[in-house]
């Protein structure tokens, strides 16, 4: 069964500094994955996802990630960080056998901009 | 922009009382799910729906569960009797297609607190 690992539960950057937010996965097949964002009090909103085409995957709002099959991994960048980013941020998995696009979702991460 | 609606934003309710939660997804699509979030974990899957069938249900989805759509538009998530555990945030998310790249939109969650 597919997994993701957020590690971190909160992240504390300065504003304009590097975001970093870690995903790592475990799935028995190639994946698709997935960045959502949710905002305070909003719903979950797709960032950015990988379906096997380019590696390096760009985003909204300046965001981008790199899948990394020799690390398992799929980290969420920006290279400098605005207040507005301030939100949970989740990776999920699907794995590409499923009929219905079943998303395992990570635990998240919060992600705090000061000023 | 069209987007997924869901009501009531929060419920609160006695334990063992059966609750509804609906959902109207995008018109055009045609792919529905369920996800919940018991506040501090992970956002968890419950139920896909298509073809006015669930089509994949977790182990969450246990007999006090039930969905259905009952006049095309709306999408509801029935709890027959409450428990305590079932207070958590309740995601309705839609998707046009069943390909597996296919971006699942997000309703903006239905809070659940059950007392």
């Amino acid at each position: 069964a597919q997994s993701v690992t957020q590690l971190g539960s909160h992240v504390s950057v300065s504003e304009g500094a590097l975001v970093l937010l870690r995903c790592n996965y475990s799935s028995s097949v190639p994946p698709y994955l997935f960045w959502y964002v949710q905002y305070p009090n909003q719903g979950l909103q797709l960032l950015l996802k990988y379906t096997s085409a380019a590696t390096l995957v760009k985003g909204i709002n300046g965001f981008e990630a790199e899948f990394k099959k020799s690390e398992t991994s799929f980290h969420l960048t920006k290279p400098s960080a605005h207040m507005s980013d301030a939100a949970e941020y989740f990776c999920a998995v699907s794995d590409r056998n499923t009929g219905f696009q079943k998303l395992v979702f990570g635990t998240g991460t919060r992600l705090l901009v000061s000023p | 922009e069209p987007e997924v609606t869901q009501t009531p934003s929060h419920q609160v309710t006695q334990m063992g009382q059966e609750v509804i939660l609906r959902c109207v997804p995008i018109s055009n699509h045609l792919y529905f799910y369920w996800y919940r979030q018991i506040l501090g974990q992970k956002v968890e899957f419950l139920v896909s729906f298509y073809n006015n069938e669930i089509s994949e249900k977790s182990e969450i989805f246990d007999d006090q569960f039930s969905v259905e759509r009952p006049d095309g538009s709306n999408f509801t998530l029935k709890i027959r009797s409450t428990k305590l555990e079932d207070s958590a945030m309740y995601f309705c998310a839609s998707r046009t297609s069943g390909a597996h790249t296919g971006e699942l939109f997000f309703g903006e969650g239905s809070r659940l607190t059950v007392l």
